[in-house]
C-alpha cells in the first residue's frame, strides 16, 4: 500500500538548518510530483514547496523562497526538504504529499491523494 | 498570490443535518479548486478535486460545486465521522494556497 513517512524533525535553534526526509513506498516515486505542506500548532495548512516528478522543476511559497530547498532521490524513493535560516515562525508539523495524477506538470494536478503522518519541527532557542 | 476565504469559520450542526461550506477566491481559479478534510492528529484527506470530482473512496454525501471565484462543499447528511476541519485549496497557479478552514462541530 502507498505510504509516506517523514523524518528529521526536532528542536532546532533559530538561524540553524535542518533536513527533512520523506520515504515513499508502495508506488513509483519517479512518476509523481510531490509537495511539502506545513501546519503551525493549532493553525491552518500552508503549502510550501513542489517538485516535479523528474526533479526538473521546483516551486516555493514566498515565505520560504530562498531559505528552503526541495529535492528528491528517485533511486532511493526519498523526498527531501532542506530548511535553512530557520525562524520561530517555521515551527510546525511538516507533511509530504503526493499528486493524484501521474507525470503531471504544473500546478493543475487535481490534488494530493496521499500524505505522510507529519514530522514536528520546533524552532526555539 | 490568490487568497481563499472560507466561511463560516465554524459551523455547529447536528448529525443528519446538511452542511454547506463556502470558499471564495480573490480572483478566478476556473475549476482548479480542491477540498480536504482534516481530523485532529491526522493528515489532511483529499475529498474533492477540480471543484466537483469526488476522490477515490469518498462517500456520495460529499459534493462540490462552483467555478471562477465561488465554490461550495456540501455534506448532505452529516455522519459522526464528518465532524472535522475542511480546507479548500486553489491549484490554478503558483503558489498554491489554502483557505483558512471551516470547522464543522457537533451542536
Amino acid at each position: 500500500q502507498v505510504q509516506l513517512v517523514e523524518s528529521g524533525g526536532g528542536v532546532v535553534q533559530p538561524g540553524r538548518s535542518v533536513r527533512l526526509s520523506c520515504a515513499a513506498s508502495g508506488f513509483t516515486l519517479s512518476s509523481y510530483g510531490m509537495h511539502w505542506v506545513r501546519q503551525a500548532p493549532g493553525k491552518g495548512l500552508e503549502w510550501l514547496a513542489f517538485i516535479q516528478f523528474d526533479g526538473d522543476d521546483q516551486k516555493y511559497a514566498d515565505s520560504v523562497k530562498g531559505r528552503f530547498s526541495v529535492s528528491r532521490d528517485n533511486s532511493k524513493n526519498t523526498l527531501f526538504l532542506e530548511m535553512n535560516s530557520l525562524r520561530t515562525e517555521d515551527t510546525g508539523f511538516y507533511y509530504c504529499a503526493r499528486d493524484r495524477v501521474l507525470y503531471c506538470s504544473g500546478s493543475r494536478c487535481d490534488g494530493n491523494d496521499y500524505w505522510g503522518q507529519g514530522t514536528l519541527v520546533t524552532v526555539s532557542s | 498570490e490568490i487568497v481563499l476565504t472560507q466561511s463560516p469559520a465554524t459551523l455547529s450542526l447536528s448529525p443528519g443535518e446538511r452542511a454547506t461550506l463556502s470558499c471564495r477566491a480573490s480572483q478566478s481559479v476556473s475549476a482548479y479548486l480542491t477540498w480536504y478534510q482534516q481530523k485532529p492528529g491526522q493528515a489532511p484527506r483529499l475529498l474533492i478535486y477540480d471543484a466537483t470530482n469526488r476522490a477515490t473512496g469518498i462517500p456520495a454525501r460529499f459534493s462540490g460545486s462552483g467555478s471562477g471565484t465561488d465554490f461550495t462543499l456540501t455534506i448532505t447528511s452529516l455522519e459522526p465521522e464528518d465532524f472535522a476541519v475542511y480546507y479548500c485549496q486553489q491549484r490554478y497557479n503558483w503558489p498554491l494556497t489554502f483557505g483558512g478552514g471551516t470547522k464543522v462541530e457537533i451542536k
